[in-house]
């Protein structure tokens, strides 16, 4: 079935540092969501990108709609200890009616 | 604010019991899913439905069951737990791509 490559798949930083992480596809995808989980609790939708080149924000979060269709960003910035967590992202693709595609997820960890 | 819940966090069961685990969403959503995350494989769909009395099998059914008997609950069924269900399952609605997900059951089976 498809893929979603999601990198980088671990990242420790120090608080008040940007974050960059993307997912790609080989395939194309109508709709880009991510997610943020944190420990022991279930994901939390942060962003749902509908369009290609599509630039949304959600507070510290900026994430993009890839112009191709497959690919998407998510960026943080000046990460707070708070900001630590699984993110993961999410694709729709056109066959695929409601179901979504998952990437493996960026482990964020953030040195106070 | 979309709500969905599980019917328990925490829950440890013996090989070859019968376990139902059970998730209720608030707004009237069509879709249903369930899923398993487990260390290095990600989340992986079990069971989806996308109508009262109406279930798609997804990627890893084998040993799971489910019933969704009213629009707002669905139901996961294990039939003869195994130690290899031991995981973390989440339920998740949708109405059409967003997918809103429950805290998640975490399921020892021993």
């Amino acid at each position: 079935g498809q893929q979603l490559n999601q990198s980088p798949q671990s990242m420790f930083i120090q608080e008040g540092e940007d974050v960059s992480m993307n997912c790609t596809s080989s395939s194309i995808f109508n709709t880009w969501l991510w997610y943020k989980q944190d420990p022991g609790e279930g994901p939390v939708l942060l962003i749902a990108l509908y369009k290609a080149g599509e630039l949304t924000s959600n507070g510290r979060l900026t994430a993009q709609f890839g112009i191709t269709r497959k690919d998407s960003f998510l960026n943080i910035s000046a990460s707070i200890p708070s900001d630590v967590g699984i993110y993961f992202c999410a694709g729709q693709s056109p066959n695929a009616g409601n179901m979504l595609t998952f990437g493996g997820g960026t482990r964020l960890m953030v040195k106070p | 604010d979309v709500k969905v819940t599980q019917s328990s966090r925490y829950l440890v069961k013996r090989t070859g019991e019968k376990v139902f685990l059970e998730c209720v969403q608030d707004m009237d959503h069509e879709n249903m899913f369930w899923y398993r995350q487990d260390p290095g494989l990600g989340l992986r769909l079990i069971y989806f439905s996308y109508d009262v009395k109406m279930k798609e099998k997804g990627d890893i059914p084998e040993g799971y069951s489910v019933s969704r008997e009213k629009k707002e609950r669905f139901s996961l069924i294990l039939e003869s737990a195994s130690t290899n269900q031991t995981s973390m399952y989440l339920c998740a609605s949708s109405d059409h791509y967003e997918q809103y997900f429950g805290p998640g059951t975490r399921l020892t089976v021993t």
